[in-house]
């Protein structure tokens, strides 16, 4: 699976927007893009996934780069909740569904 | 409907016992992953079973670690003679297809913490 590349911290304030980036230059045609988040002692949460088009459901919005080489996981209203570890992950389509490779991702810290 | 169950959640062990880690995936699924994350590190797959058979183990230690996922009753991992460098997250996930995407994904444990004393 293709590599990505994220920051490794971020910050933001509580009420504000977030937008996480994920460079992922050497993605394939067939990659999805997916995001996880890992709060602190819990197992990983799927929050979004998408391909081409830019996605939104009830926890965030993926916006996907026109050549696919970098997306942005957008929270809308950040949350003292959402404080945690972003991992953006490249998954082939072909692939097995929970073989995925998570890199160190980017922690988000939300001040109140 | 119950999530991905795991247990116990804290377990330690003295250097050279067993550990056996368990799992009840998401009722309706029948794929399970263990992945295992050391300190400061990020989660590495270990294997995917689905019920009776290994699908894939290539993240598995080669000694000492083995999981099933038998007919009847949760997965298992077990680790045998840990070593303090067994110490880690232990993470079992879920899911109800093993590929394709329309509305799947895999749903994670809250994970069982092992330690090696």
């Amino acid at each position: 699976d293709a590599k990505t590349t994220q920051p490794n911290s971020m910050e933001s304030n509580e009420e504000e927007p977030v937008h996480l980036p994920c460079n992922h230059s050497t993605i394939s045609g067939t990659d999805y893009i997916h995001w996880y988040r890992q709060l602190p002692s819990q197992g990983p949460e799927y929050v979004i996934h998408g391909l081409t088009s830019n996605v939104n459901n009830r926890m965030a919005s993926l916006a996907i780069a026109e050549d696919r080489k970098s997306s942005t996981l957008i929270l809308h209203r950040a949350t003292l909740r959402d404080a945690a570890v972003y991992y953006c992950i490249l998954r082939d389509r072909g692939s097995t569904l929970g073989r995925l490779y998570f890199g160190r991702g980017t922690q988000l810290t939300v001040w109140p | 409907n119950a999530g991905v169950m795991q247990n116990p959640r804290h377990l330690v062990r003295r250097r050279g016992q067993e550990a056996r880690l368990r799992c009840s995936p998401m009722k309706g699924h029948s794929h399970v992953y263990w992945y295992r994350q050391l300190p400061e590190e990020g989660l590495k797959f270990m294997v995917y079973l689905q019920k009776e058979n290994i699908i894939d183990e290539s993240g598995m230690p080669k000694e000492r670690f083995s999981a099933e996922f038998p007919k009847e009753g949760p997965s298992i991992l077990r680790i045998q003679q840990v070593v303090r460098g067994d110490s880690a997250a232990y993470f079992c996930a879920s899911s109800f297809r093993d590929r394709g995407i329309s509305g799947n994904t895999i749903y994670f444990g809250e994970g069982s913490w092992l330690t090696v004393v």
